[in-house]
């Protein structure tokens, strides 16, 4: 069974860096045809594509995001990460790491940006 | 960019069939959209039912099933049971990149 865990700050100032990082077990990041995923959704509002990375290392971001975002493959420790630069209020969210397909989600983690 | 469109809302008795839908607010979905679906309760992270139009998860129960159906991806709930009151999410790629809809809330009343 795959499984997917986040884990990073959940608490990042105004105009810093947030980093988050998924780690999978079950399955090699580098060893199948998926895409590695992010996903955020902020308090009582939708869900929100970031980006993904492919096993090929092939990237596609949001483009209201592009600018901000890299998510990048760890295959040594078996993790992908996810790093969205100048971040503000806005980006208050929980965040999900997920496998696709067929669609394996991690619990989420909360990251609020604050002072 | 296209807007991607669901339901807001949809309600559903015990036991009855529904179908929701996901579209483009200009165009048409197709199997190379790779349209998914998912569930998500209060306070708990999303699970994935239908992924690449029709093929369910591993853990989807069989009253779920995906299709196109008139120019959108649907998600069609045969046999409704009061667990599945929910939100359900769609999400089609486009342009290459994958876009949410707005979600439908689905009541089993």
């Amino acid at each position: 069974q795959v499984h997917l865990q986040e884990s990073g700050p959940g608490l990042v100032k105004p105009s810093q860096t947030l980093s988050l990082t998924c780690t999978v077990s079950g399955d090699s990041i580098s060893g199948s045809n998926n895409f590695w995923s992010w996903v955020r959704q902020p308090a009582g509002q939708g869900l929100e594509w970031i980006g993904r990375i492919h096993t090929s290392g092939t990237t596609n971001y949001n483009p209201s995001l592009k600018s901000r975002v890299t998510v990048s493959l760890d295959t040594s420790n078996n993790q992908f990460s996810l790093k969205l630069t100048s971040v503000t209020a806005a980006d208050t969210a929980v965040y999900f790491c997920t496998k696709d397909p067929p669609g394996y989600w991690g619990q989420g983690t909360p990251v609020t940006v604050s002072s | 960019q296209a807007v991607v469109t669901q339901e807001p809302s949809l309600i559903v008795s015990p036991g009855g069939t529904v179908i929701l839908t996901c579209g483009f607010s200009t165009g048409t979905v197709t199997s190379g959209h790779y349209p998914y679906w998912f569930q998500q309760h209060p306070g708990q992270a999303p699970k994935t039912l239908i992924y690449d139009t029709t093929h369910r998860h591993s853990s989807t129960p069989a009253r779920f099933s995906g299709s196109l159906l008139g120019g959108k991806a649907a998600l069609t709930l045969s046999g409704a049971q009061p667990e599945d009151e929910a939100e359900y999410y769609c999400l089609v790629l486009y342009a290459g990149v994958p876009t949410f809809g707005g979600g439908t809330k689905l009541t089993v009343l």
